[in-house]
């Protein structure tokens, strides 16, 4: 497609579960990036992958969080024992090293509930 | 460090009057500025950006902001507003070849008819 897709849309999960949070880049952009948007409040890093490697993981709110990418294309945000603070909208960005500074184009977000 | 501070968290405009959003901000480098838009229950699109060059650069919707180097600020403005703007609106920053982008904590624009 021509966005960054993401999927689910929403899910809705119990404490104490995991879920898995995909990301399809843009096809082509070697930067993909995770954010975590809480209810009203601005955006949160969580962890930036340059192609398949991620030189930054600070954002990471805990060890329950971890993410990979394979093929310099496709995503995964997986969270363990999921709580209810974990609850919040999980965006996917991806960008392009072009010679212009390169822009974010985000995808919808995937919105989890922790009940 | 750097940083984006967006001073104002609720900004309330009536329809047909110039609006702006302010942003400042704090690098030790040459800022690279956008702003991008929130609408309800939608993702976030990119609205315009300072790369170098015109300290006023136009975006979509009618945007414009104007980057000042030596207040270290970059508001968003546009000349008449239209209630569909109502939207939440981030300004953000990144520092010369810096992959991370560093955000502001956003600000609600409301157009009233």
């Amino acid at each position: 497609g021509a966005g960054v897709s993401q999927s689910p849309s929403n899910k809705v999960t119990e404490k104490g579960k995991d879920v898995e949070l995909r990301c399809d880049p843009i096809s082509g952009h070697t930067a993909l990036y995770w954010y975590r948007q809480r209810l009203g409040q601005g955006l949160e890093f969580l962890i930036y992958f340059q192609g398949n490697s991620a030189p930054d993981k600070s954002g990471l709110p805990s060890d329950r969080f971890s993410a990979e990418r394979t093929g310099e294309s496709v995503s995964t945000l997986t969270i363990q024992r999921t709580q209810q603070e974990d609850s919040a909208v999980y965006l996917c960005a991806s960008s392009s090293r072009t010679r212009e500074i390169y822009e974010q184009f985000f995808g919808p977000g995937t919105r989890l509930t922790v009940l | 460090a750097q940083s984006v501070a967006q001073p104002e968290d609720q900004v309330n405009v009536a329809e047909g009057n110039p609006l702006t959003v302010k942003c400042t901000y704090s690098v030790s480098g040459n800022p690279y500025l956008f702003w991008y838009v929130q609408y309800p229950n939608r993702g976030l699109q990119f609205l315009l950006k300072y790369i170098t060059g015109d300290n006023l650069v136009k975006g979509s919707y009618g945007f414009e902001a104007e980057f000042n180097k030596s207040q270290t600020s970059f508001h968003l403005k546009k000349p008449s507003a239209l209630v569909s703007d109502s939207a939440l609106y981030f300004c953000a920053v990144r520092e010369g070849s810096n992959y991370q982008l560093i955000w502001g904590a956003g600000t609600k624009l409301i157009i009233k008819p």
